[in-house]
């Protein structure tokens, strides 16, 4: 079964950093892109950023770019979001995602989430 | 950006009635177009990929159609289970991008 388990949320000042885990089980890591989505209270979803199954595509919302990582270790089966810079309006649930098909040029379809890892920035 | 415009932002129907949810993409992005459901508090569920595929084990009554700019969605007879905020999201370029959601309610 696959499973996605986000960790590191917390309160924040603005200014602040964070860096967010997602811990992955049940399929082959290696061979999948992941993706970052958040969710603001009482909002809708925004991709935040994701990488591909061997790391050639990253991309980076708009809102995030400069001051967002994403990055991924194979080897521990773990998907990471370093973010800085942190501002009112990163406070959101953020979920972790898988994509559907393995081994794509670029993230594209989200078949297995998380239950997400609240972050709130406030001061 | 490629930027998603759903509408209705909200409907209301009843039980047994056919809804159609509408999304329009800001350029053409062929058929890259997936809807997810999400219902409250919980993650949200891939239904349709690829604009008209359907996921697997997900009811016949969901259905997708649609390409270039404009895609639907619909449900062809609501059940009380499929209460829930409907987004559309496309893949043709990065960032990915999702519409601002539709929330289905029962009458």
């Amino acid at each position: 079964e696959v499973q996605l388990v986000e960790s590191g949320g917390g309160v924040v000042r603005p200014g602040g950093s964070l860096r967010l885990s997602c811990a992955a089980s049940g399929f082959t890591f290696d061979d999948y892109g992941m993706s970052w989505v958040r969710q603001a209270p009482g909002k809708g979803l925004e991709w935040v950023s994701g990488m591909n199954w061997n790391g050639g595509s990253i991309g980076y919302a708009d809102s995030v770019k400069g001051r967002f990582t994403i990055s991924r270790d194979n080897a521990k089966n773990s998907l990471y979001l370093q973010m800085n810079s942190l501002r009112a309006e990163d406070t959101a649930l953020y979920y972790c995602a898988r994509d559907l098909t393995a081994m794509t040029e670029t993230v594209e379809k989200f078949q297995h989430w998380g239950q997400g890892t609240l972050v709130t920035v406030s001061s | 950006d490629i930027q998603m415009t759903q509408s209705p932002s909200s409907l209301s129907a009843s039980v047994g009635d056919r809804v159609t949810i509408t999304c329009q993409a800001s350029q053409d992005i062929s058929n890259y177009l997936n809807w997810y459901q999400q219902k409250p508090g919980k993650a949200p569920k891939l239904l349709i990929y690829d604009a008209s595929n359907l996921e697997t084990g997900v009811p016949s009554r969901f259905s997708g159609s649609g390409s270039g700019t404009d895609f639907t969605f619909t449900i062809s007879s609501l059940q009380p289970e499929d209460i829930a905020t409907y987004y559309c999201q496309q893949y043709y370029n990065l960032p990915l991008t999702f519409g601002g959601g539709t929330k289905v309610e029962i009458k």
